[in-house]
């Protein structure tokens, strides 16, 4: 199995900053690779596909980038709807996620 | 607009067989996508259990291989999942979800049903 790794954990952050999850594969992934959004008691929402591919609808303050094994997830000024769980997921073999990133403030 | 909605008991005995059933609405389960199902166990993070395609394409995660399977009832517009022999760790929040791409069998997840919660408790 592939392996997800987010980093930090928990990221602590004010509105207006800019901030970055890093997410890595046990193994090489290529681009496929997709960041989700979750709010408490709710589904997780697509933000990103093809690590850098921008979700109809989502603002354009997210970004990602990255291939291989490393990618990570930007936003460039954060909102305060923004804080919630950040979830990555690869998907080039079968599927699995990362186990998550707490954006609080 | 594109709906799902899971279905299903929310409380399961250790041992026996829980079944799920997702309802599609506002488009056909034929429409070409693979449709899938992913859980989140209270206070943890997400893990892929399995995705299908209406004419019986599978693929399930290999760790659950042996206790899950997919179904669809083109019928009806829904597609079921069942995992077999649960135990305490099984209890979750079950999500159905579809593919973002058409006939692509890996890949990411853009709607999502509100998730349903099932315990494994006798």
């Amino acid at each position: 199995d592939i392996q997800m790794t987010q980093s930090p954990s928990t990221l602590s952050a004010s509105v207006g900053d800019r901030v970055t999850i890093t997410c890595r594969a046990s193994q090489s992934i290529g681009i496929w690779l997709a960041w989700y959004q979750q709010k408490p008691g709710k589904a997780p929402k697509l933000l990103i596909y093809q690590a850098s591919n921008l979700e109809s609808g989502v603002p354009s303050r997210f970004s990602g980038s990255g291939s291989g094994t490393e990618f990570t997830l930007t936003v460039s000024s954060l909102q305060a709807d923004d804080f919630a769980t950040y979830y990555c997921q690869q998907y080039d073999n079968y599927s699995t996620f990362g186990q998550g990133t707490k954006l609080e403030i | 607009q594109l709906q799902l909605q899971e279905s299903g008991p929310g409380l399961v005995k250790p041992s026996e067989t829980l079944s799920l059933t997702c309802t599609v609405s506002g488009d056909s389960i034929k429409s070409a996508y693979y449709w899938g199902w992913i859980r989140q166990a209270p206070g943890m993070g997400l893990e892929w259990l399995g995705s299908t395609y209406y004419d019986g394409s599978r693929y399930y995660s290999p760790s659950l291989k042996n206790r899950v399977t997919t179904s669809v009832d083109t019928s009806k517009n829904q597609f079921s999942l069942r995992l077999f022999s649960v135990a305490a760790a099984d209890t979750a929040v079950y999500y159905c979800a579809r593919h973002l791409s058409p006939r692509a069998s890996r890949d990411a997840f853009d709607i999502w049903g509100p998730g349903t919660m099932v315990t494994v408790s006798s």
